[in-house]
């Protein structure tokens, strides 16, 4: 069972669209969740990350976790053009070796 | 702030032959990270160094791969010999410290084995 299970997509959306992003994760002990934008051509830049349960919110952007079903979420308000690339979810762990581990990444399109 | 720098960021070589990337993390960044990225799937970490020591290098294909930090600062990601299913793209990260969240990616270096 891998480590973070993220659905590819790819998502297109109109711009203005209320979009969803969902993970789903293994392994609950002293985690952090984290969302990373990565554009085409790219090195990943990092969004928001979060250590409990509940939402974290910044501009446009949601992070939801809920551990008790190991499920991670990324909503993106007022989408627009700029937002489109490849959203990746990750998992890291609060002890030892800081090592993430990625979700596949969802590839998202915002039309105008 | 000078963000991750990683050179080349294209490379094509044909099948047995070696290859080297390099990356220059953040000043003062003591972490240092190498993942492999192939096309449709998200980063898998290959080797992370604190200053000049390996922290983790569980997934770093040995027989092939290595890598080095030599003086705690920049790093050099070797293989030899590459094989086909080495293409993917070679990106970099640094962090303030092992443990610290947040780790800023450099471009990365997209590697093509013929």
């Amino acid at each position: 069972q891998k480590e973070v299970e993220q659905d590819p997509g790819p998502l297109s959306v109109p711009e203005g669209a209320i979009v969803s992003l969902n993970c789903t994760y293994s392994n609950s002990a002293f985690q952090y969740f984290m969302w990373y934008r990565q554009y085409s051509r790219k090195g990943p830049e990092l969004l928001m990350y979060t250590y409990s349960s509940g939402n974290k919110e910044d501009g446009r952007f949601t992070a939801q976790v809920d551990k008790s079903s190991k499920y991670i979420s990324l909503f993106i308000r007022d989408s627009q053009p700029s937002d489109s690339a490849t959203y990746l979810c990750a998992k890291g762990t609060l002890l030892g070796a800081n090592n993430l581990f990625f979700g596949t990444g969802t590839r998202l399109t915002v039309i105008p | 702030e000078a963000g991750v720098a990683q050179s080349p960021r294209y490379k094509i070589i044909e099948k047995r032959q070696s290859v080297a990337f390099w990356c220059n993390p953040i000043s003062g960044h003591a972490t240092l990270y190498w993942y492999q990225q192939i096309l449709g799937q998200g980063p898998k970490l290959l080797i992370q160094f604190q200053n000049n020591g390996v922290v983790d290098d569980s997934q770093l294909p040995k027989d092939r791969f290595s890598a080095e930090r030599l003086k705690g600062v920049d790093s050099t990601l070797k293989i030899q010999p590459a094989k086909l299913e080495d293409s993917a793209v070679y990106l970099c990260a640094s962090s303030l410290r092992t443990g610290e969240e947040t780790q800023y990616f450099g471009p990365g270096t997209r590697l093509l084995v013929l």
